[in-house]
């Protein structure tokens, strides 16, 4: 029973434009949500978070946006840079921080 | 300054074998997170402790499959006769605890069971 869903395995994007990387979840508890990249042979790496009590979250060129009442979240990212390529990776998390639900993944191609 | 190790980085078994895995957190991180993540699937969590509490083995497939963490330091996960299906990357995390979530992960330990 996935409690996350990244319904997009691959998404391909021109250098400068907007990637959009999606992610649903089931639970309407879950109270804080988390993205992560991930390159080849390494473990991921935190990129941006929001909680429950935001909508919008951005840092630099990355945005994340929550849509509680769709049990939505998306991953802005502006503009796109080859060096963006990797896996994406939405993670969710309810309660105190004892267990987070990771996403399958989107990886994201940005085309020079 | 010094992220989270993991070793061995890869590790090659036959099946019925034991294996253990370390894990190395940030120094200071009072969290640590077990994960796995077999191919072309999502991390799949395993076991979460949090500095002197019982920890969250809540994830753990099988009784095969055990970790200990002495104090907020090292941790071991051991994966007892271990079968074809537990080859995977094993992801070890950790985080300051508390209200700070983000997690910092390690490189991961590859396990192929033959």
């Amino acid at each position: 029973d996935q409690q996350v869903k990244q319904n997009s395995p691959s998404l391909s994007v021109q250098e400068g434009r907007i990637s959009i990387l999606n992610c649903d979840y089931t639970n309407s508890m879950f109270d804080y949500f988390l993205w992560y990249k991930k390159y080849p042979a390494e473990g991921p790496t935190f990129l941006i978070s929001i909680s429950s009590i935001k909508d919008k979250n951005e840092d630099g060129r990355f945005t994340v946006f929550l849509n509680k009442s769709a049990k939505h979240l998306s991953l802005h990212i502006v503009p796109s840079q080859p060096g963006d390529s990797a896996v994406y990776f939405c993670a969710v998390m309810k309660g105190r921080g004892n267990q987070f639900y990771f996403g399958t993944g989107t990886s994201l191609t940005v085309i020079p | 300054g010094a992220g989270v190790s993991q070793s061995p980085s890869n590790k090659v078994t036959e099946k019925g074998k034991d294996v253990e895995l370390r894990c190395d957190p940030i120094s200071g991180h009072t969290a640590l997170y077990w994960y796995r993540q077999r191919l072309g699937q999502g991390l799949e969590f395993l076991i979460y402790f949090q500095g002197n509490s019982a920890p969250d083995k809540s994830g753990l497939p099988s009784d095969r499959f055990s970790a200990e963490r002495t104090g907020e330091s090292v941790s071991t996960l051991t994966i007892q006769r271990t079968q074809q299906e537990d080859s995977a990357v094993y992801l070890c995390a950790s985080s300051l605890g508390g209200s700070r979530y983000e997690q910092f992960f390690g490189p991961g330990t590859r396990l192929t069971v033959l």
